[in-house]
């Protein structure tokens, strides 16, 4: 147990489905990302929040939508996906301040998507 | 663009050698170094964070070195056990990752009783 959650563990869904993912974390941080793991690929950053703020867009397509409401929680709304995006969606969160700006991050155990 | 290279890609070893996991960066102006380990679809878990400041950390039977100035680092693990079998990723913060981290592809360790 990390201290960040993420729910479902698994999902499988559609092209024309719409559903979400969601992260919680119970550090106390004040960043939340999104990354995804493709296989024989690094893991991609997606969405960058801090202070629930979006500080970065990696270039996603917008059928992969972002929310963050308060600095615990994230979620990922999923509509009209492909089956490429098939993949283990990862959140993490960290603490940066100035003066620590690279602190640890840590990981949920993701999200295993399939998309049919 | 920091790109991020792990070598070797794969490595089986027997049970009890020591072992060094490599890891280079293109882009020196980091915050920080991380390095996780991932088993067969779970999630990361952080095993030891360097500062840009900082040389080496250790835990336990891990000890991971920073030369910051010449893009590398290395993941020194001690009498290893099959228990350390798992994917092992490197990751560096700052610079054009802002707060977020960027990764190598991993190196997949099978270690063998």
């Amino acid at each position: 147990e990390t201290g960040v959650t993420q729910t479902p563990r698994h999902l499988v869904m559609g092209m024309t489905n719409k559903k979400s993912l969601k992260c919680e974390q119970h550090l106390g941080h004040n960043a939340m990302y999104w990354y995804k793991q493709s296989a024989k690929k690094p893991l991609e950053l997606m969405f960058v929040y801090n202070f629930k703020e979006q500080t970065e867009n990696n270039s996603v397509p917008s059928r992969f939508s972002p929310e963050c409401p308060n600095s615990s929680h994230l979620f990922l709304h999923l509509h009209t996906l492909q089956p490429e995006d098939s993949a283990l969606y990862l959140c993490a969160s960290s603490h940066p301040t100035p003066e620590t700006y690279g602190t640890e991050a840590f990981f949920g155990q993701g999200t295993r998507l399939t998309v049919v | 663009k920091q790109e991020v290279t792990q070598i070797p890609a794969a490595l089986s070893v027997p049970e009890g050698e020591n072992l060094v996991l490599n890891c280079s960066f293109t882009d020196s102006a980091i915050y920080n170094l991380q390095w996780f380990r991932q088993d067969p679809g779970k999630g990361l878990t952080s095993l030891l964070l360097i500062q840009s400041s900082q040389r080496e950390q250790t835990s336990g039977r891990l000890n991971a070195s920073l030369d910051k100035s010449s893009g590398r680092s290395t993941l020194y693990i001690a009498a290893s056990q099959p228990g350390d079998s798992a994917t092992y990723l490197c990751a560096v913060g700052g610079g054009q990752a802002g707060t977020a981290l960027i990764f190598g592809k991993g190196t997949t360790l099978s270690v063998s009783s």
